[in-house]
C-alpha cells in the first residue's frame, strides 16, 4: 500500500522567505506526483504535476522536484507572500489509477 | 479547460435522511470519476472509483449500500449518502479523468455535508 508523508505538518514563515515543503512516498512505482493547494473549506487547486520520467517542474515562483528512486519530492515556493498561506497537499498516482494523498503542509506566511 | 463542478457546495440534513451530491465535468468527457472524503486536518481518502455505465469499485471499508454511486453519463456522477448519520459529516470531493489524458485527475470544489 502506498503511503505518503509530508513534513513538516505545519510551519510559519515571515513574508519574503523561501518555503521548502517535503513529501515522501513508500512505493517508487508511481505514474506521477502532483502538488495541490487547498484553502480552508475549499477544494483542491492543482499547482504542479511531475511525470515519473521527469525530475522537476516549474511554474512562476513554484518549483517541484521529484526523486523517484528515493521516494521524495520537494516543493519550493520562492519569496513567500501572505497569499501563499494555505495547506499544500502532495499526491502520487500509482497502481490502478489510485491517488494517494499526504496529510498536507499547513503554511502561514506572516506579513 | 478541465473544469469539474459539484452540487451542492454545502448541505445540512437530519439524521436518517438521504443526500445526493452531483459531480459534473463541464468541458470534457470523463470515463472515470473518483469520490473522496476528507476529515478535518486529514488527507483525502479514496472512497470509490466509478466508470461510466458500470458499477463503482469501492475501497476497502467503504459501505457500498450506504454510499451509492451512479455514473450515468460521461459528464455526470452522483454520490448518494443513504440514511445519513452524524459520523457521515465530512467534506466530499470528486475528481474526473479525461478519456485521453495524461493520467491527471481534475477535482471539484467539494461538498460539505453536515448531518444533525
Amino acid at each position: 500500500k502506498q503511503e505518503v508523508t509530508q513534513i513538516p505538518a505545519a510551519l510559519s514563515v515571515p513574508e519574503g522567505e523561501n518555503l521548502v515543503l517535503n513529501c515522501s512516498f513508500t512505493d517508487s512505482a508511481i505514474y506521477n506526483l502532483q502538488w495541490f493547494r487547498q484553502d480552508p473549506g475549499k477544494g483542491l487547486t492543482s499547482l504542479l504535476l511531475i511525470q515519473s520520467s521527469q525530475r522537476e517542474q516549474t511554474s512562476g515562483r513554484l518549483n517541484a522536484s521529484l526523486d523517484k528512486s528515493s521516494g521524495r519530492s520537494t516543493l519550493y515556493i520562492a519569496a513567500s507572500q501572505p497569499g501563499d498561506s494555505a495547506t499544500y497537499l502532495c499526491a502520487v498516482l500509482y497502481g490502478n489509477n489510485r491517488l494517494a494523498f499526504g496529510k498536507g503542509n499547513q503554511v502561514v506566511v506572516i506579513p | 479547460g478541465a473544469v469539474v463542478s459539484q452540487h451542492p457546495s454545502r448541505v445540512i440534513c437530519k439524521s436518517g435522511t438521504s443526500v445526493k451530491i452531483e459531480c459534473r465535468s463541464l468541458d470534457f468527457q470523463a470515463t472515470t470519476m473518483f469520490w473522496y472524503r476528507q476529515f478535518p486536518k486529514q488527507s483525502l481518502m479514496l472512497m470509490a472509483t466509478s466508470n461510466e455505465g458500470s458499477k463503482a469499485t469501492y475501497e476497502q471499508g467503504v459501505e457500498k449500500d450506504k454510499f451509492l454511486i451512479n455514473h450515468a453519463s460521461l459528464t455526470l456522477s452522483t454520490l448518494t449518502v443513504t440514511s445519513a448519520h452524524p459520523e457521515d459529516s465530512s467534506f466530499y470531493i470528486c475528481s474526473a479523468r479525461e478519456i485521453a489524458g495524461v493520467n491527471e485527475q481534475f477535482f471539484g470544489p467539494g461538498t460539505r455535508l453536515t448531518v444533525l
